[in-house]
């Protein structure tokens, strides 16, 4: 089946540690995407990648970092300087410009 | 991105239509409105989108007023499993990389 996918979909993490939560799609998008939802309110924009080896700072990048080294893969790191990291973590794809955004099923990350 | 307004919450009976409203009053002519849904701790679910025109498709019908300051999306025969916050998001043509979403109508369907 085509589609996104998000791995794992529960995540513990202790204070002072990284976690790197895992997106991949074999849809041939382009463009990749990171949001954060916190409970009862509508998503925001971590980071962004429109193209393998490039990406850019979405509205709330402060302790989080990315890669995309593979057009099908782009992982989010949490990081230590993230100070209230409990959210639910969503991961979207779309061929390109215009198109329509799809999302994959979302990690829940839980600070212990 | 213009902003929209969507009522909070609906309810609505099984098997009936359901209709949801959403105000986007200061749209722009190359803003789209697109519809997405979901369901709870899932991933947001694409549903329809259109620029002026009525669309339709397997899921959902999609009126826009001829101001295009104002949309309705239509649910023909809703079922339990169309429970689910609904967001209405208003999208420019020309700047993709974002999805700006509000805090949606959670609509609930009734036995």
């Amino acid at each position: 089946d085509g589609g996104i996918t998000q791995s794992p979909k529960y995540l513990f993490r202790k204070e002072g540690q990284n976690v790197t939560l895992s997106c991949e799609q074999n849809l041939n998008h382009d463009a990749m995407y990171w949001y954060r939802q916190d409970p009862g309110q509508g998503l925001r924009l971590i980071y962004y990648s429109q193209i393998v080896n490039d990406f850019q700072k979405g509205d709330i990048a402060e302790g989080y970092s990315v890669s995309r080294e593979k057009k099908e893969s782009f992982p989010l790191t949490v990081t230590s300087a993230q100070k209230n990291p409990t959210a639910f973590y969503l991961c979207a794809s779309n061929s390109g410009k215009q198109e329509t955004q799809y999302f994959g099923p979302g990690t829940r990350l839980l600070v212990l | 991105d213009a902003k929209t307004t969507q009522p909070p919450s609906m309810d609505c009976a099984e098997g009936r239509a359901a209709n949801l409203p959403c105000n986007h009053s200061t749209i722009s002519g190359n803003e789209y409105v697109y519809w997405y849904r979901q369901i709870h701790s899932q991933g947001p679910q694409y549903i329809i989108h259109g620029l002026k025109n009525n669309e339709t498709n397997e899921m959902a019908s999609l009126i826009i007023t001829e101001d295009r300051k104002s949309s309705t999306l239509i649910l023909p025969h809703a079922t339990l499993r169309d429970t689910a916050v609904y967001y209405c998001i208003v999208r420019s043509r020309f700047n993709d990389y974002k999805l700006s979403f509000g805090a949606g109508t959670t609509v609930t369907v009734r036995a």
